[in-house]
């Protein structure tokens, strides 16, 4: 069955600091992976996407990801954190094989930054 | 362009209630998915909706149940609502079937007592 880890439960970085956010996947197809921002009380908010191709992308907020096959990761990273970045992030996956939109999630990291 | 929209925001129902929730996608977007959101199960799927029909349903008992428009608004209904319903209902909306990007909407808040 797909699923999807990630490991830190809870984030704190300093404003400025870099940032890193694991997630690792099962699954054994063809894995479309993204990366969603939650702010209290609000949906979520795409930050980027890999379906496939160049295995390091970009996204909003000046936030990027990097796809290895490998080691089944698709971690988030962002060179200098703002205050405003304190959210909840997910992962989450997709069967490209399928056609479906259904998305598996991870549990979440809650990132806090301080000041 | 609008972003997808949801409503009610909150909702406060009583056990053995049902309760319907509502969603508008995105203009032009005929996918529809909804999640259900707590602390303990995280965000997990609930349905898909495309050209009205549902395309795929994740493991929820038989009380839930949704619809889709010849619109693309969506709708679930929940039936005789139990305690563990209390959630954050999300809807999805994504311009094809299948896997694009989904665009969420700020959710329902769903409070059962």
């Amino acid at each position: 069955a797909q699923s999807v880890t990630q490991p830190d439960i809870h984030i704190t970085v300093s404003e400025g600091a870099s940032l890193e956010l694991r997630c690792n996947y099962s699954y054994g197809a063809t894995p479309y992976l993204f990366w969603y921002v939650q702010s209290p009380g609000q949906g979520l908010q795409l930050l980027l996407k890999y379906f496939s191709g160049d295995t390091l992308v970009q996204g909003i907020k000046g936030f990027e990801a990097e796809f290895k096959r490998s080691q089944s990761s698709f971690n988030l990273r962002k060179p200098s954190v703002h205050w405003s970045d304190a959210a909840e992030y997910f992962c989450a996956v997709a069967d490209g094989s399928s056609n479906t939109g259904k998305l598996i999630f991870g549990q979440g990291t809650t990132l806090q930054v301080k000041p | 362009k609008a972003g997808v929209t949801q409503t009610p925001r909150y909702l406060i129902k009583t056990r053995g209630q049902q309760v319907t929730l509502s969603c508008s996608p995105i203009s032009g977007h005929r996918s529809v998915s909804w999640y259900q959101q707590t602390p303990g199960q995280g965000l997990q799927f609930l349905f898909e909706y495309f050209s009205e029909t549902q395309r795929n349903k994740g493991n929820f008992p038989g009380r839930f149940s949704g619809r889709q428009f010849s619109n693309s608004r969506s709708e679930m209904n929940v039936s005789t609502l139990e305690l563990g319903d209390s959630a954050l209902y999300l809807c999805a909306s994504s311009l094809k079937r299948g896997v694009y990007e989904q665009y969420f909407g700020p959710g329902t808040r769903l409070t059962v007592t």
